[in-house]
């Protein structure tokens, strides 16, 4: 079984601070994580995913994020806001090794005020 | 590139009515989904198929229907529409032989059901 949990469901920040979205996993097997954006009215996009190797992953848009498997972590990072980044955040596990459903958390709306 | 084709965009219906959602994508991947998203609830699975022929239940298939036609379309289906089933619907596709679960997101359609 596998489940995520995403801390606040809505976050605000000013424009050119930091932003921190917060993802927590569980996993009984070594996990894929990812991070999507949705934009209003739009589908989802990947952000950006960690598989395997490197555990600091960058993404579009000037997001990272870092797996950190001692915190069961995966939170997402940018270190200056701007209006564009509005947008709801999806975080997301599946477990590696063959055909794995991928799970949601509930989403993290993001705010940016000018 | 259309990447995953969704329609209708919007439909509203009455209680009992029956409607189809249809998706279809391009990219020759072999699994798809239908996920439906709902306000503080992230998306939840209601039907997926991993590849032509085969589909199987996600975790909210009561009151669904899928039908995986061919490698392209996806189409999922309400038999008798409930007021509890207004939702935004998603069709999402990878390639799960070739990466690593990254999912390919239509742009939703948006049901009401009076």
């Amino acid at each position: 079984a596998q489940s995520v949990t995403q801390l606040g469901s809505h976050v605000s920040v000013s424009e050119g601070a930091l932003v921190l979205l917060r993802c927590n996993y569980s996993s009984s097997v070594p996990p894929y994580l990812f991070w999507y954006v949705q934009y209003p009215n739009q589908g989802l996009q990947l952000l950006l995913k960690y598989t395997t190797g490197a555990t600091l992953v960058k993404g579009i848009n000037g997001f990272e994020a870092e797996f950190k498997k001692s915190e069961t972590s995966f939170h997402l990072t940018k270190p200056s806001a701007h209006m564009s980044d509005a947008a709801e955040y999806f975080c997301a596990v599946r477990a590696s090794g063959g055909y794995q459903k991928v799970t949601f958390g509930i989403g993290t709306k993001l705010q940016v005020i000018p | 590139n259309a990447g995953v084709t969704q329609t209708p965009k919007f439909q509203v219906l009455k209680t009992g009515q029956s409607m189809t959602l249809q998706c279809a994508q391009d990219m020759n991947h072999n699994s798809m989904y239908w996920y439906r998203q709902d306000p503080g609830m992230g998306l939840r699975l209601i039907y997926y198929s991993a590849s032509e022929g085969t589909t199987d239940k996600g975790e909210v298939p009561n009151g669904y229907n899928v039908s995986r036609l061919n490698k392209r379309e996806f189409s999922l289906r309400l038999e008798s529409a409930a007021p509890s089933q207004t939702s935004v619907y998603f069709c999402a596709s990878n390639h799960e032989t070739a990466n690593t679960g990254e999912l390919f997101f239509g742009e939703g359609s948006r049901l009401t059901v009076l």
